[in-house]
């Protein structure tokens, strides 16, 4: 079982819009502003996508979008593409003796 | 741009070591906590430990007494050994890079997977 809960899969078809769904606790998601968001192809190293809940690191694209609300954060791809599937983690620092705690990933399938 | 290149043997017999390195090619050593992770179905994606390039460590209680990570940062090198492995340790590892004074991992390796059987 992961610190944080992600749904398992989501899917969409090209040019939809999906948001993926990441809660923790007033450990970390609630309390600290410090979520991200890694995209993972398999067989690839994971790629930064989100850090510090809504900020996007130089290049990628502005179809990914972070927010959170309470003890769920959230990654919303709009205008989704072929290349877009794949799985998504989301991780958090946490007020504990781990640094950080992530989720299980998210499958994400383009119809 | 950083490239993380990690290696080291995939397939262990409960009660052996686990010994995983990573090096850090296009970048500084400096200025960074180098960590290491690992995902299995389980447990998804898990924090191990980091270390600053001066050797300072911090480690996820889970593998305390266990777990050793160490640098070379004259290789711009560090590694991960976790002993005593069992069937519960069998993931993929990835090692990642922090940059200092934030909470997010900016660049990673493409992961070992580790088999444990008998």
């Amino acid at each position: 079982q992961s610190a944080l809960t992600q749904p398992a899969s989501v899917s969409g078809s090209p040019g939809q819009s999906i948001t993926i769904s990441c809660t923790g606790t007033t450990r970390d998601v609630e309390t600290y502003n410090f979520v991200s968001w890694y995209q993972h192809h398999p067989g690839k190293a994971p790629k930064l996508i989100i850090f510090d809940v809504s900020e996007r690191p130089s290049g990628v694209s502005y179809r990914f979008s972070g927010s959170k609300s309470g003890y769920t954060a959230s990654l919303a791809i709009s205008g989704l593409q072929a290349e877009d599937e794949a799985v998504y983690y989301c991780c958090s620092y946490s007020f504990s003796n781990v640094f950080v705690v992530c989720g299980g990933g998210t499958k994400l399938t383009v119809l | 741009q950083v490239q993380l290149q990690q290696w080291g043997a995939g397939i262990l017999k409960p009660s052996q070591t686990l010994s995983l390195s990573c090096a850090a090619s296009g970048g500084s050593f400096s200025n960074y906590y180098w960590n290491w992770f690992r995902q299995s179905p389980e447990k998804g994606l898990v924090w191990i430990g980091k270390i600053s390039h001066t050797g300072i460590t911090t480690y996820n209680p889970m593998f305390s007494g266990r777990l050793t990570i160490s640098e070379a940062s004259s290789r711009k090198q560090f590694y991960l050994t976790l002993r005593s492995v069992t069937a519960a340790d069998a993931a993929v590892y990835y090692c990642a890079r922090v940059p200092r004074n934030s909470n997010y991992m900016d660049a990673w390796g493409e992961g070992t997977t580790v088999t444990v059987s008998s």
